[in-house]
């Protein structure tokens, strides 16, 4: 059975860090693509990062994309997600996602997500 | 980026009604489109990959379909336990993208 679950969720200060983990059992962890997914409080579902199996592709979104960095080790079967210079607007439960197949990025399975509250 | 829309942004059905979730892609995504449930407090639940591929699990009165840019997402009969609110993503290119959400609610 696939299973997904993240941590590293908190409060913390604007303009602070945190690392968000998410530790996946019930497959061969490296064969897969992983993503963060967030949704904020009262909006919709927003893609984050996505990295591929062997940490060759990396992708961010746009809101993102310098400040926060996806990694993965596969001896650990975790995924990663360092976020620095948070803003409030980073307010959100952050989903860890496993790729549906091998061959292509879709989101097949989540977890149960990690809330991250940026405020101070 | 592809921008992706949903309509309607929310509606109230009956339970029994057939129900119809339509989104549209800004540019052709070929067949490469995702639907996803997801309830108040939980995580969301893959459907539907490939356009009209059921997700493992996933009972047959979910149906989607449509290739290009127009997509359709159908609930055959309407059960209590769907009321939530469902996203559409296209995982044709980077960013992936989601539509806005549609939330299904009782009437």
């Amino acid at each position: 059975e696939v299973q997904l679950v993240e941590s590293g969720g908190g409060l913390v200060k604007p303009g602070g860090s945190l690392r968000l983990s998410c530790a996946a059992s019930g497959f061969t962890f490296s064969n897969y693509s992983m993503n963060w997914v967030r949704r904020a409080p009262g909006k919709g579902l927003e893609w984050v990062s996505s990295i591929s199996g062997r940490s060759g592709y990396l992708y961010y979104a746009d809101s993102v994309r310098g400040r926060f960095t996806i990694s993965r080790d596969n001896a650990k079967n975790s995924l990663y997600l360092q976020m620095n210079s948070l803003r409030a607007e980073d307010t959100a439960v952050y989903y860890c996602a496993r790729a549906q197949t091998v061959g292509a990025n879709v989101l097949g399975y989540w977890g149960q997500g990690t809330l991250v509250t940026v405020s101070s | 980026d592809i921008q992706m829309t949903q309509s309607p942004s929310s509606l109230s059905a009956s339970v029994g009604d057939r129900v119809t979730i339509t989104c549209r892609a800004s540019q052709d995504i070929s067949n490469y489109l995702a639907w996803f449930q997801q309830k108040p407090g939980k995580a969301p639940k893959s459907l539907i990959y490939a356009a009209s591929s059921l997700q493992s699990g996933v009972p047959s009165k979910f149906s989607g379909s449509g290739s290009g840019t127009d997509f359709t997402l159908t609930i055959s009969s309407l059960q209590p336990e769907d009321f939530a609110t469902y996203y559409c993503q296209q995982y044709n290119s980077y960013p992936r993208t989601f539509g806005q959400g549609t939330k299904v609610e009782i009437k």
